[in-house]
């Protein structure tokens, strides 16, 4: 089985400071890991994915993340927030390798504000 | 359109009636899920269509819910005699194939259902 746990159901932060969002995720086999931000009324957009390649992943709008298996994390981070930036951020996990078919299991997602 | 299409956008409707929630996938995308995302919690995962078979309907909470996809186009999600705790948003999401779960799952906007 699988699971995601994301550390903080919100968080806030000035405009131009350090955004990290904290994913942990379980799972039996090799993961595949997503980050999803969804703005409001808007449905999921992917920022980014790790899929066995590079630890260190670069994503949309200046998003990166990186994969540690050692601590089972994949946390989200930005060096600097802008406004557009405010949104709820999703981290999922899926299946690698096998029969797997691409089931996203999700975190319980994360609400990011950013203040002026 | 290019994205994933889903209708209606929301929907109000009164304990024990049935609702039909339709989702229109990107064109040539073989893979389909629908999701469940409650108000303050995660996306649930509630069944996975290949083509127009669906070979996990794992996630379906109860036999009120049932789906069917023709061909590789467009889903119904259908929820009988509905109960206050279906209200939810609804998200269809569509990938390209799933032989790789690599594959990104680009969602669509989601049907809000009221159950009151």
């Amino acid at each position: 089985a699988q699971s995601v746990t994301q550390l903080g159901s919100h968080v806030s932060v000035s405009e131009g400071a350090l955004v990290l969002l904290r994913c942990n995720y379980s799972s039996s086999v090799p993961p595949y890991l997503f980050w999803y931000v969804q703005y409001p009324n808007q449905g999921l957009q992917l920022l980014l994915k790790y899929t066995s390649a590079a630890t260190l992943v670069k994503g949309i709008n200046g998003f990166e993340a990186e994969f540690k298996k050692s601590e089972t994390s994949f946390h989200l981070t930005k060096p600097s927030a802008h406004m557009s930036d405010a949104a709820e951020y999703f981290c999922a996990v899926s299946r690698a390798g096998g029969t797997s078919y691409g089931k996203l299991t999700f975190g319980q997602g994360t609400i990011l504000t950013v203040h002026p | 359109g290019a994205g994933v299409s889903q209708s209606p956008s929301n929907k109000v409707t009164e304990k024990g009636k049935d609702v039909e929630l339709r989702c229109d996938p990107i064109s040539g995308h073989t893979a389909l899920y629908w999701y469940r995302q409650r108000l303050g919690q995660g996306l649930e995962f509630l069944i996975y269509f290949q083509g127009n078979s669906a070979p996990d309907k794992s996630g379906l909470p109860s036999d009120r819910f049932s789906a069917e996809r023709t061909g590789e186009s467009v889903s119904t999600l259908t929820i009988q005699r509905t109960q206050q705790e279906d209200s939810a948003v609804y998200l269809c999401a569509s990938s390209f194939r799933t032989s790789g779960t690599t594959d990104t799952q680009y969602f669509g906007p989601g049907t809000r259902l009221t159950v009151l």
